[in-house]
């Protein structure tokens, strides 16, 4: 159980375009998501906290026009990365809470942007 | 602020030889701690996590972890690695939200365990 599926597992645009990125809870309702961000050989960072049926909260220095979320179901949460550019390229990881409020992560989409 | 450190950034051990990952954070209240384990290609596997109750605390794969109060430590260990085990190992602390949710996690930088035939 617990299982957190995220879709492209790898993507890549053009300069320009806007990627949206899904993750869902396969076995259980989530009504907490939230989504990281990981550059190469270096550590998690928290982006957004995604709440079912409401705004998302960014942590500071995330552009909330750039890195839009939507959480329209207790199962999914979207993450759109509008208008991409180069310096977007990342490792962009999900994860949804438990019963226990524990987070279960999804493997990642990578995505590059050329 | 919450802050994990992980001083090793990498460490090699011999397949067979015991293991202790180190990792110190920094939090004002009672923390939540978590050990991660990152696979190349594959997602972030919990191993193991301390809520409250017992400072040793048991998890997946042979793993353990003591969490020392008086040391701010939640040092990772096992008593016989496996070729298997080399990934990445992240330490990461967590709150909960004034909602009674949990925030999300601050994550240390990782440690690449490297396992020596």
């Amino acid at each position: 159980g617990a299982v957190v599926s995220q879709h492209p597992s790898w993507v890549i645009c053009k300069s320009g375009t806007s990627v949206k990125i899904e993750c869902r809870s396969l076995d259980f309702q989530a009504t907490t998501m939230f989504w990281y961000r990981q550059f190469p050989k270096q550590s998690l960072m928290l982006m957004a906290t995604s709440n079912e049926g409401s705004k998302a909260t960014y942590e500071q220095g995330v552009e909330k026009d750039k890195f839009l979320i939507n959480h329209a179901s207790l199962t999914l949460s979207t993450l759109t990365v509008t208008s991409a550019h180069p310096e977007d390229s990342s490792f962009y990881i999900c994860s949804a809470t438990g019963l226990y409020n524990e987070q279960f992560f999804g493997p990642g989409t990578r995505l590059t942007v050329l | 602020a919450q802050s994990v450190t992980q001083p090793d950034i990498h460490i090699t051990v011999s397949e067979g030889a015991s293991l202790e990952l180190r990792c110190n954070y920094s939090y004002g209240a009672t923390p939540y701690l978590f050990w991660y384990v990152q696979s190349p290609g594959q997602g972030l596997q919990l191993l193991l996590k301390y809520f409250s109750g017992d400072t040793l605390v048991q998890g997946i794969k042979g793993f353990e972890a003591e969490f020392k109060r008086s040391q701010s430590s939640f040092n990772l260990r096992k008593p016989s690695v496996h070729w298997s085990d080399a990934a990445e190992y992240f330490c990461a602390v967590g709150s909960w939200g004034s909602g009674g949710g949990a925030d999300g996690l601050t994550f240390g930088k990782g440690t690449h365990l490297i396992i020596q035939p």
